[in-house]
């Protein structure tokens, strides 16, 4: 089976610019949650989507966006980017079976940074 | 605790050495806990999902226990390898949440030869 994959890999945009980054849930995966790295601050939590529909959302500003499509595939948007955008943004699929005890696994991430 | 909380923050250990980190997590509406190890340039690789007080899983030399009462996990590896070396994160899930974790910053563990 297919892993979790990520596209792009790496991505280089300027401030105020607006990004979009695509991510394949593994096949039968249901849910796709999404999270920034940046130094010190860990995995932060942005948002899951199941079934289309956004179910959770962490606390982040408007700016960020997501969508899932029919197929389970999620894009996450970035606009007006700033510079303290610059992170890994990883997404994470799961069969969405038992909420929070479902394993994510997860994608090797895209790296943005925002110049 | 209102965040998850992971100590130490970094650890350096002898090849054979056993180790132990440390989760804290709050423990109102506590659902499940996960740990998972991320080596470089790889993805986070999921360990054990948890839910029981008293939960106690094996995966080889790495184990890991829960308490959900007061709300900490120790993970432990016994006899450590340098390729044990990789940040181990944990995250909690709380009920109806979904799939949401919150995931603590880490224990970047690094085991010389």
């Amino acid at each position: 089976k297919a892993g979790v994959t990520q596209t792009p890999r790496y991505l280089i945009k300027t401030r105020g610019q607006q990004v979009t980054l695509s991510c394949s849930p593994i096949s039968g995966h249901r849910s796709v949650s999404w999270y920034q790295q940046t130094p010190g601050q860990g995995l932060q939590f942005l948002f899951e989507y199941f079934s289309e529909t956004q179910r959770n959302k962490g606390n982040f500003p408007g700016r960020f966006s997501g969508r899932q499509f029919s197929n389970s595939r999620s894009e996450m948007n970035v606009s007006t980017l700033e510079l303290g955008d610059s992170a890994l943004y990883l997404c994470a699929s799961s069969l969405a079976t038992s909420g929070g005890l479902d394993t994510q696994y997860f994608g090797p991430g895209t790296r943005l940074t925002v110049l | 605790i209102l965040n998850v909380e992971q100590s130490p923050q970094s650890l350096h250990v002898q090849e054979g050495d056993s180790t132990n980190f440390t989760c804290s997590f709050p423990s109102s509406n506590f659902y499940a806990l996960h740990w998972y190890r991320w080596e470089t340039a790889k993805s986070p690789e999921a360990l054990f999902v948890m839910t029981l007080n008293g939960d106690e899983k094996k995966k080889g030399r790495i184990s890991a226990t829960l308490n959900t009462k007061e709300g900490y996990s120790y993970l432990y590896i016994k006899g450590s390898q340098p390729e044990d070396s990789a940040t181990y994160l944990c995250a909690s899930a709380n009920r109806n949440q979904g799939g949401k974790l919150i995931f603590g910053q880490g224990t970047e563990l690094s085991v010389k030869p």
